[in-house]
């Protein structure tokens, strides 16, 4: 069975600073991977997403994230916090047509960014 | 492109009584749409999986006579919570998926409480 575990279900970076979102997954088939992002009483936004080829996925807001099969991760970062990125943000797991589409969402991380 | 609209964004009703939330893909067929729960501070629930023409396939633990799931058509699904109760309140997500497309573009939420 499909699951996720984010790390930390709140991180406090500064302004400027480094975002590192954790996200671990397991899947017994090659998984689609992706990272939504939530504002208060909003749906979710697609940040980035993968499905094959580059591990390194590049999404909207400055954000990418890094497939790592060897250590089942898929971690999302961002060089330089912006008071706007803070939010609530899912790292989601699909195994596709084998779970009917079905996406498994981690706890969420919620990041403060200080000024 | 690929917009999901749900309705009402927010809705009141008293204990005993039923309602209906809305969720429409608004540029594109949906074969696939899917009900979430969420509660504050915590991750999406799914609830159900509703295929146009067929009946939902609901999680375990989710009662099907109480969240009722019709997906008349390509574009148009809906979730009536029945004989609602004050434990019933929370926020309400659809999402939508097209053909055997990876990716589910969501809604922005129905915020239900029962009185």
């Amino acid at each position: 069975a499909q699951s996720v575990t984010q790390l930390g279900s709140h991180v406090s970076v500064s302004e400027g600073a480094l975002v590192l979102l954790r996200c671990n997954y397991s899947s017994s088939v090659p998984p689609y991977l992706f990272w939504y992002v939530q504002y208060p009483n909003q749906g979710l936004q697609l940040l980035l997403k993968y499905t094959t080829g580059a591990t390194l996925v590049k999404g909207i807001n400055g954000f990418e994230a890094e497939f790592k099969k060897s250590e089942t991760s898929f971690h999302l970062t961002k060089p330089s916090a912006h008071m706007s990125d803070a939010a609530e943000y899912f790292c989601a797991v699909s195994e596709g047509e084998n779970q009917g589409g079905k996406l498994i969402f981690g706890q969420g991380t919620e990041l403060s960014v200080k000024p | 492109g690929a917009v999901v609209s749900q309705h009402p964004s927010r809705v009141i009703c008293k204990s005993g009584t039923s309602v209906k939330i809305e969720c429409r893909s608004l540029d594109f067929q949906a074969t696939t749409m899917f009900w979430y729960r969420q509660f504050p501070k915590q991750s999406l629930m799914l609830m159900a999986t509703s295929n146009e023409g067929s009946k939902a396939t609901y999680e375990q633990g989710v009662e099907k006579d109480k969240f009722l799931i019709n997906h008349a058509s390509l574009t148009l699904s809906t979730l009536t919570v029945t004989s609602a109760h004050p434990e019933d309140s929370s926020f309400y997500i659809c999402s939508a998926r097209q053909g055997f497309s990876y990716e589910q573009y969501f809604g922005p939420g129905t915020r239900l409480t029962v009185t």
